[in-house]
């Protein structure tokens, strides 16, 4: 089976610190890919990388940035975190040769800007 | 851009009801089309997926969804809701490698069954 787990749960944190979230699958995947997910908006992609070192923006990349330096850990980073960054975030992996693009999700991590 | 719409962000059921939810796309080339459900407090399950081939796909707990390529719809039943069922649905849609590997993501459907 595979396994994503994020570092957090719940965080709470102050407005203008530095955050990292924190991603680790167990699947030897590729593909990783940071959401953030808002009630009547589903799930919108932040960030996602192709494999190590390799970043690309998604549909809402602002206020954020990403590192992958080792295959199995994603990072998301809110250099400044504001309260507009209050939501929950969901971090997910893909086998790269997988055609079905099926996509595999860890349970989340809501974080509270206050 | 493709686009995914779920019609209603909130659904009511009956324990034993038929569910319905209801998921269209907009594509300008043949999809694939996901179903997740996300449980309270948890990250996002696969239910159930469409790729090629037969338009009917069964998935898990009962649910089945069809490929309605010219009514462009991909819409989540069960005959019989449980009460387990409540969770809120999320419908994605992805173009493959011509979309950079992304899913596009619905807004979300919360399925309140009740007894």
């Amino acid at each position: 089976d595979v396994k994503v787990t994020q570092s957090s749960r719940y965080l709470v944190k102050r407005t203008g610190e530095k955050v990292f979230l924190e991603c680790v699958q167990d699947m030897d995947h590729e593909n990783m890919f940071w959401y953030r997910q808002d009630p009547g908006l589903g799930l919108r992609l932040i960030y996602f990388s192709y494999d190590v070192k390799m970043k690309e923006k998604g549909d809402i990349p602002e206020g954020y940035s990403v590192s992958r330096e080792k295959k199995e850990r994603f990072s998301l980073i809110l250099e400044s975190a504001s309260t507009n960054q209050t939501s929950m975030y969901l971090c997910a992996s893909r086998l790269h040769r997988d055609f079905s693009y099926e996509q595999y999700f860890g349970p989340g991590t809501r974080l509270t800007v206050t | 851009a493709q686009s995914v719409t779920q019609l209603g962000s909130h659904v009511s059921v009956s324990e034993g009801a038929l569910v319905l939810l209801r998921c269209n796309y907009s594509s300008s080339v043949p999809p694939y089309l996901f179903w997740y459900v996300q449980y309270p407090n948890q990250g996002l399950q696969l239910l159930l997926k469409y790729t090629t081939g037969a338009t009917l796909v069964k998935g898990i707990n009962g649910f089945e969804a069809e490929f309605k390529k010219s009514e462009t719809s991909f819409h989540l039943t069960k005959p019989s809701a449980h009460m387990s069922d409540a969770a809120e649905y999320f419908c994605a849609v992805s173009k493959g490698k011509a979309a950079g590997n992304k899913l596009t993501f619905g807004g979300g459907t919360r399925v309140l069954v009740k007894p």
